[in-house]
């Protein structure tokens, strides 16, 4: 089955410096998104991304999805203290309908 | 902003015994799930209902689990033999359309359950 890798596994950076967490599809998605799950929470949209080489933006987070719609990459640009969570991104496969596969996730702590 | 609402928010039950986790997706929402996360682990896909059926299902999705929708609001999981393995959190998601057109996932605050 299709299988969604995420690294790294765990992310220890200081506040102010810059986060990046990679994701990896076996097969080729339709769409990606992203999710972020404070400790404690349930996962919480971001953002989706369809197009092959799409970048999107939000203030400080850069979302960018692979030419092979394969990968997908986010980056958090000047971490804050409030950035902490579990990122995952989770990828529908194409010809998929609604199996959203999430990723295994990219743990986030920010020492302030 | 609307929400769903899973409850309990916690379950405790022995082996063996029969558990319904119950959800109230957004109202104008077609399309409901189940996800399951064993603690510090992924959020894994159990499975997927719309128009009154299961669309798809996972393959941990087996004859131990059912999903309804007894009425027009409530969505529920019922798992008839619960098994240690089956300890974890539950979570419940809504979407407005299928997830192929930019329709993210809602998802309830969960239901944590505890197999003793």
């Amino acid at each position: 089955g299709q299988q969604v890798m995420q690294i790294p596994q765990y992310q220890h950076v200081q506040e102010g410096e810059d986060f990046t967490t990679y994701c990896n599809s076996s097969t080729t998605l339709s769409n990606i998104q992203w999710y972020k799950q404070r400790p404690g929470g349930h996962p919480v949209f971001l953002i989706q991304l369809v197009k092959s080489g799409e970048v999107k933006k939000q203030k400080r987070l850069t979302f960018q999805f692979g030419e092979a719609k394969k990968n997908s990459s986010l980056h958090i640009t000047a971490t804050q203290t409030t950035d902490v969570g579990t990122y995952f991104c989770a990828g529908l496969p194409t010809g998929g309908y609604q199996k959203v596969t999430f990723g295994t996730g990219t743990k986030l702590q920010v020492i302030p | 902003e609307p929400e769903v609402t899973q409850t309990p928010s916690h379950q405790v039950t022995q082996m063996g015994q029969e558990v319904i986790l119950r959800c109230v997706p957004i109202s104008n929402h077609l399309y409901f799930y189940w996800y399951r996360q064993i603690l510090g682990q992924k959020v894994e896909f159990l499975v997927s209902f719309y128009n009154n059926e299961i669309s798809e299902k996972s393959e941990i999705f087996d004859d131990q689990f059912s999903v309804e929708r007894p009425d027009g609001s409530n969505f529920t999981l019922k798992i008839r033999s619960t098994k240690l393995e089956d300890s974890a959190m539950y979570f419940c998601a809504s979407s407005a359309r299928t997830t192929g057109y930019n329709s993210p996932l809602h998802f309830g605050n969960g239901t944590r359950l505890t197999v003793t």
